[in-house]
């Protein structure tokens, strides 16, 4: 059974630090493209950071690039997001999500970041 | 960057209704589209892929078209648990873009 479990979340003051991890199990994660997708309370989806098998190719939302940093390790079958410069529209759920480009789509139950002074 | 919007933004319609939403795209994205159901809490779903191909599991009541810069996702006899926001997905290039999402609540 495919899983994806998310971690790290919490409440970080505006211009901190803050790591998230999801956990992957259930298939061959090396094989497999990875996102970030995020949702501020009681807003829509918003695709964060995708990384590619190998790590080739990584992008970014505007809206995070230069402050996250997206990193997957494939011996510890999980998966990073960095965030640093933290600001209060940051605030969401943060989903990771196994390459919704396929067929088949998988995604975890999220963490919450609040970013509040 | 391609953008996406959704109409409507909500509507309300009574179990049995057939519903009706659009996703249009900025610039053409051949079929690489998805539909994404979300209730609250939960993480959202995916319905329908590559535009209209349905999602292994999913209720043979929804059904997506379209091609280009429009799409179409189609329920045609509401029950209870369809009642939910409902988001397109672009994926056709960077950076992916949701739909802004449609709810549909109970009339």
């Amino acid at each position: 059974e495919v899983q994806l479990v998310e971690s790290g979340g919490g409440l970080v003051k505006p211009g901190g630090s803050l790591r998230l991890s999801c956990a992957a199990s259930g298939f061959t994660f090396s094989r497999y493209s990875l996102q970030w997708v995020r949702q501020a309370p009681g807003k829509g989806l918003e695709w964060v950071a995708s990384i590619s098998y190998r790590s080739t190719y990584i992008y970014y939302a505007d809206s995070v690039k230069g402050r996250f940093t997206i990193s997957r390790d494939d011996a510890e079958n999980s998966l990073y997001l960095q965030m640093d410069s933290l600001r209060t529209e940051d605030t969401a759920v943060y989903y990771c999500a196994r390459d919704i480009t396929l067929i088949v789509d998988y995604w975890g139950q999220g963490t919450l970041v609040t970013v509040s002074s | 960057d391609i953008q996406m919007t959704q109409s409507p933004s909500s509507l309300s319609a009574s179990v049995g209704d057939r519903v009706t939403i659009t996703c249009r795209a900025s610039q053409v994205i051949r079929n690489d589209l998805g539909w994404y159901q979300q209730k609250p809490g939960k993480a959202p779903k995916r319905l329908i892929y590559a535009a209209s191909s349905l999602q292994s599991g999913v209720p043979s009541r929804f059904s997506g078209s379209g091609s280009g810069t429009e799409f179409t996702l189609t329920i045609s006899s509401l029950q209870p648990e369809d009642f939910a926001t409902y988001y397109c997905l672009q994926h056709n290039s960077y950076p992916f873009t949701f739909g802004p999402g449609t709810k549909v609540d109970i009339k």
